[in-house]
């Protein structure tokens, strides 16, 4: 099974700042990496996919990166919006997908 | 608009079975670009993939629960359902239906509200 980590865990800001996530998978993954946002009592919504494309309707604001085992989620001027968790999850064993442990975004 | 509705019981009792019903509307489950998938969440924790289902019938399991789950589809119902035995109180967990693309490019582009199953005595 491929095992995802992510780091921070949880992680404060403030509203205008950027902040990244990382994200990292037990074996190389290509770029086979979807990002999603969970807000309390809601289903996640996809963000980016494939690693690094923007899904539609998504802010330019946030973006993708990496390849292989180590990839990363960028927020540019935090909106009170963002503040939600954050789930990495590889796509790479589709049908048999896995989640990283997600990172919580809260306010400073 | 494609959306995903789940359906089950909110209460189970230890030892037996939960059932969740996923009804697809404003799309067919008759697809060969998608999977359906079983997601849980237990309460304060992370996502956890349970299963998913190809419209033909193929299922795939996430290893530690691959010996109490089944999941199966209704093409003539555009529904998928899960059935998880001998549950305990870690079973307890929101239950998200999700659509998760055919190819490993894209990931879940559609999820269901999420139904809470309590599993206690």
């Amino acid at each position: 099974d491929i095992q995802m980590t992510q780091s921070p865990s949880s992680l404060s800001a403030s509203v205008g700042d950027r902040v990244t996530i990382t994200c990292r998978a037990s074996q190389s993954i290509s770029t086979y990496l979807n990002w999603y946002q969970q807000k309390p009592g809601k289903a996640p919504k996809v963000l980016i996919y494939g690693a690094s494309s923007l899904q539609s309707g998504v802010p330019s604001r946030f973006s993708g990166s990496g390849s292989g085992t180590e990839f990363t989620l960028t927020i540019n001027s935090l909106q009170p919006e963002d503040f939600a968790t954050y789930y990495c999850q590889q796509s790479y064993s589709t049908p048999r997908i896995t989640f990283g442990p997600g990172t919580k975004l809260d306010i400073k | 608009q494609l959306q995903l509705q789940e359906s089950g019981p909110g209460l189970v009792k230890p030892s037996e079975t939960l059932s969740l019903t996923c009804t697809v509307s404003g799309g067919s489950i008759n697809t060969n670009t998608y999977y359906w998938a079983c997601i849980r969440q237990a309460p304060g924790r992370g996502l956890e993939w349970i299963g998913s289902i190809y419209f033909r019938g193929s299922t795939y399991y996430t290893p530690s629960l691959q010996s109490r789950v089944t999941i199966s589809v209704d093409t003539s119902k555009n529904q998928f359902s899960l059935n998880l035995n001998s549950v305990t109180a870690a079973d307890t967990a929101v239950y998200f239906c999700a659509r998760l693309s055919y190819s490993a490019s894209s990931g879940i582009d559609h999820w269901g509200q999420g139904t809470l199953i309590t599993v206690s005595s």
